[in-house]
C-alpha cells in the first residue's frame, strides 16, 4: 500500500522559515518524481514544487522560487520542502504528492497534509 | 504557464441527476489531464487520469472526455457520496496547474 506521510507544519512569523518532511512507504520511491501540493484556507489547489526520482530536476512554482527548496533523500524514502521567508499568503496545508509516469497517471497518491500557518 | 479555466464554479443537483463538468486549457495538453475530487478536510482523490482512463476503484458513473483543449467529467447517475468539490489539473508541462474547482452541492 503506498503511503504518504507528511510532518512539520506549524506556526510560524512572517519571515521565518519551517521544513516539511514526507515518509514514503509501499513503492520504489527512488522511481518517482514527487511533488508538494499546497491548499489555502477554503481555497483551490496550487502546485508548488516537484523533483524528479534522481533529484536532477526540480521545477517551483513562480510565487515560491527563490524562497523554497525541494530535496529528497532516496535512502530514507524522504521527500523535504524547506521553506524560508514565509508569509502569510503561505498559509496552508501542504500535500505531498506522487506522479506515476510509468503509466502517465498524473499526481496519482497524495499524504493526509500538514498545516503551516504564517501569522505575527 | 498553462492556465486551466473550470466551470461551473458551483453545481446544484438531486441525486439520479447526470451532470458535467467542464474544463478548458489556454493552450493544448493533448491528453495530460486528470480529474480529482476532494472532500472536506481530506486530500484529492485521483478519478480520471489521461483525460478519460478511470482510476482503479473509481465507480463507472465517473467519466472523462477531450484532448488538446476541452475537457469534460461527466457523472451519469449521482449517488450521496459524489456530493464535493472537483478539480482538472493538468501534467502536459510545468508549472502544473489546477482548475479553480467545482463545488457540486444537493439541490
Amino acid at each position: 500500500e503506498v503511503l504518504l506521510m507528511e510532518s512539520g507544519g506549524g506556526l510560524v512569523k512572517p519571515g521565518g522559515s519551517l521544513r516539511l518532511s514526507c515518509a514514503a512507504s509501499g513503492f520504489s520511491f527512488s522511481g518517482y518524481n514527487m511533488n508538494w501540493v499546497r491548499q489555502a484556507p477554503g481555497k483551490g489547489l496550487e502546485w508548488v514544487s516537484s523533483i524528479s526520482g534522481s533529484g536532477d530536476y526540480i521545477y517551483y512554482a513562480d510565487s515560491v522560487k527563490g524562497r523554497f527548496t525541494i530535496s529528497r533523500d532516496n535512502a530514507k524514502n524522504s521527500l523535504y520542502l524547506q521553506m524560508n521567508s514565509l508569509r502569510a499568503e503561505d498559509t496552508a496545508v501542504y500535500y505531498c504528492a506522487r506522479r506515476d509516469d510509468y503509466n502517465n497517471r498524473g499526481v496519482d497518491y497524495w499524504g493526509q497534509g500538514t498545516l503551516v500557518t504564517v501569522s505575527s | 504557464d498553462i492556465q486551466m479555466t473550470q466551470s461551473p464554479s458551483t453545481l446544484s443537483a438531486s441525486v439520479g441527476d447526470r451532470v458535467t463538468i467542464t474544463c478548458r486549457a489556454s493552450q493544448s495538453i493533448n491528453i495530460w489531464l486528470a480529474w480529482y475530487q476532494q472532500k472536506p478536510g481530506k486530500a484529492p482523490r485521483l478519478l480520471i487520469y489521461k483525460a478519460s482512463s478511470l482510476e482503479s476503484g473509481v465507480p463507472s458513473r465517473f467519466s472523462g472526455s477531450g484532448s488538446g483543449t476541452e475537457f469534460t467529467l461527466t457523472i451519469s447517475s449521482l449517488q450521496p457520496d459524489d456530493f464535493a468539490t472537483y478539480y482538472c489539473q493538468q501534467y502536459d508541462s510545468f508549472p502544473y496547474s489546477f482548475g479553480q474547482g467545482t463545488k457540486l452541492e444537493i439541490k
